[in-house]
């Protein structure tokens, strides 16, 4: 399979514990986003990578987030001191820019947070 | 700043009649705008794209969408509805500076399509 792929595909932890996640992207893709999706929203921007560099982070990525990418190549999302309204669906995509803006999703990782 | 409006969250259609979900959207720049759809416990998939070419855009399974600049809607039509179409859709709108700014997408609520045997 070619696509996005992320790993875990759910992670239930207890508040206050640390979490991380990984989201490969599509090969050759320059560009990585993360969104985050709540019960019955769409997903919200997070953050985005062109290459390595890190080029924008929403203001709903506190401080206790932090997201690497370090060879330009699979990105990971990490969330320190979890809390109960950390608890989404944790969305990557990747796309090839300028020859498309078309973002390929993967199927996300779901965090339950107790 | 860019924004959408889906203005139905739910629709419930028979199978067999036409499909129509709703979008509205707000853009500084030239938006890009799409549609994706969302089946229980898969990712999202790209249904179609609009990027300033056709007004008319054609997608996958037998979907199409019309951009109206003057109306600034994007709405999502189908002329016959099948079971395997329920699911959630998303209007989304990205807006682009240039083609290396942030492609970004902000996407509406969703809209819950059912399909009525």
């Amino acid at each position: 399979d070619t696509g996005v792929s992320q790993d875990p595909r759910h992670k239930i932890t207890k508040r206050g514990q640390n979490v991380t996640f990984r989201c490969d992207p599509i090969s050759e893709h320059n560009r990585l986003y993360w969104y985050r999706q709540t019960l019955g929203q769409g997903p919200e921007f997070l953050t985005y990578f062109q290459n390595e560099a890190q080029l924008e982070k929403s203001r709903l990525l506190s401080d206790r987030f932090s997201a690497e990418r370090p060879k330009g190549s699979f990105s990971t999302l990490e969330i320190q001191r979890t809390e109960q309204g950390d608890s989404a669906m944790y969305l990557c995509a990747s796309s090839l820019v300028p020859s498309s803006n078309e973002q390929f999703f993967g199927p996300g990782t779901r965090l339950t947070v107790l | 700043a860019q924004s959408v409006t889906q203005l139905d969250s739910h629709v419930s259609v028979s199978e067999g009649t036409p499909v129509l979900l709703r979008c509205n959207y707000s853009s500084s720049y030239s938006p890009s705008l799409f549609w994706y759809v969302q089946h229980p416990n898969k990712g999202l998939q790209l249904l179609l794209k609009y990027t300033s070419a056709a007004t008319l855009v054609k997608g996958i399974n037998g979907f199409e969408a019309e951009f109206k600049k003057s109306e600034t809607s994007f709405h999502l039509t189908k002329p016959s509805a099948h079971m395997s179409d329920a699911a959630e859709y998303f209007c989304v709108v990205s807006d682009r500076e240039s083609d290396f700014g942030n492609e970004k997408l902000t996407f509406g609520t969703g809209t819950r399509l059912t399909i009525i045997p």
